[in-house]
């Protein structure tokens, strides 16, 4: 099946700091990629839609300079949230949108992230 | 704006029973898709029933669809203690391009007992 990887799985970082956080389809080309924020026993929240060779499309209520995201090739986005603060602590999860053949409308997803700010 | 919603939130039942997850949403869809997520991992997609379909299968797993009622079921039968994790529901809605967005529901936490 379709592989998503995320880089780092973990990272605890200082107050203020900004963060990178990669997202890779392995074996299959995105030219869409979406970032998922979820708390604790929560859902995913949709952040944002990640478009190959485009801006990035921002849910309502989500900075866009605070989280930045760049989708520079068909198969990594990256998404960095900048001058971190706890509150922004969580799990980021990415997926990649595969299409074409029989696996139409699928996202696969990447193990996530654990962002801890100190 | 649409949201699955499960029920019930938490599940708990016996290695070797049947474990039935529900799901509901509020606006039309093209595609239900069901997600598995073991603690502290990403999703892992299970199965994915199209807004013209009313039930599909796939191993011990079976979903029905009923667009009249906007829900959804997941059936787990004989389930075994690998299948202890949260599951959810995701809807769809269509934006640019023909890319889809999925809305997910709050989960169901399933434990199998051993």
């Amino acid at each position: 099946g379709a592989v998503v990887s995320q880089h780092p799985s973990r990272v605890i970082c200082k107050s203020g700091t900004s963060v990178k956080i990669e997202c890779r389809s392995l074996d299959f080309q995105a030219t869409t990629m979406f970032w998922y924020r979820q708390f604790p026993k929560k859902s995913l929240m949709l952040m944002a839609t990640s478009n190959e060779g485009s801006k990035a499309t921002y849910e309502q209520g989500v900075e866009k300079d605070k989280f930045l995201i760049n989708h520079a090739s068909l198969t990594l986005s990256t998404l960095t949230v900048t001058s971190a603060h706890p509150e922004d602590s969580s799990f980021y999860i990415c997926s990649a949108l595969f299409t074409g053949g029989g696996f139409t409308d699928t996202q696969y997803f990447g193990p996530g992230t654990r962002l801890t700010v100190l | 704006s649409q949201q699955g919603e499960e029920d019930p939130q938490a599940l708990s039942i016996q290695e070797g029973e049947n474990a039935t997850m529900n799901c509901s949403y509020k606006t039309s869809i093209n595609n239900l898709q069901w997600y598995r997520q073991n603690s502290g991992r990403g999703l892992v997609h299970l199965i994915l029933i199209r807004s013209n379909e009313r039930e599909k299968h796939s191993g011990r797993l079976r979903v029905t669809l009923d667009t009249s009622k906007k829900s959804s079921s997941l059936l787990i039968t004989a389930s075994r203690a690998a299948d202890t994790a949260s599951y959810f529901c995701a809807t769809d809605k269509v934006i640019i391009q023909g890319a889809q967005k999925l809305v997910f529901g709050q989960g169901t936490r399933l434990t199998i007992n051993p």
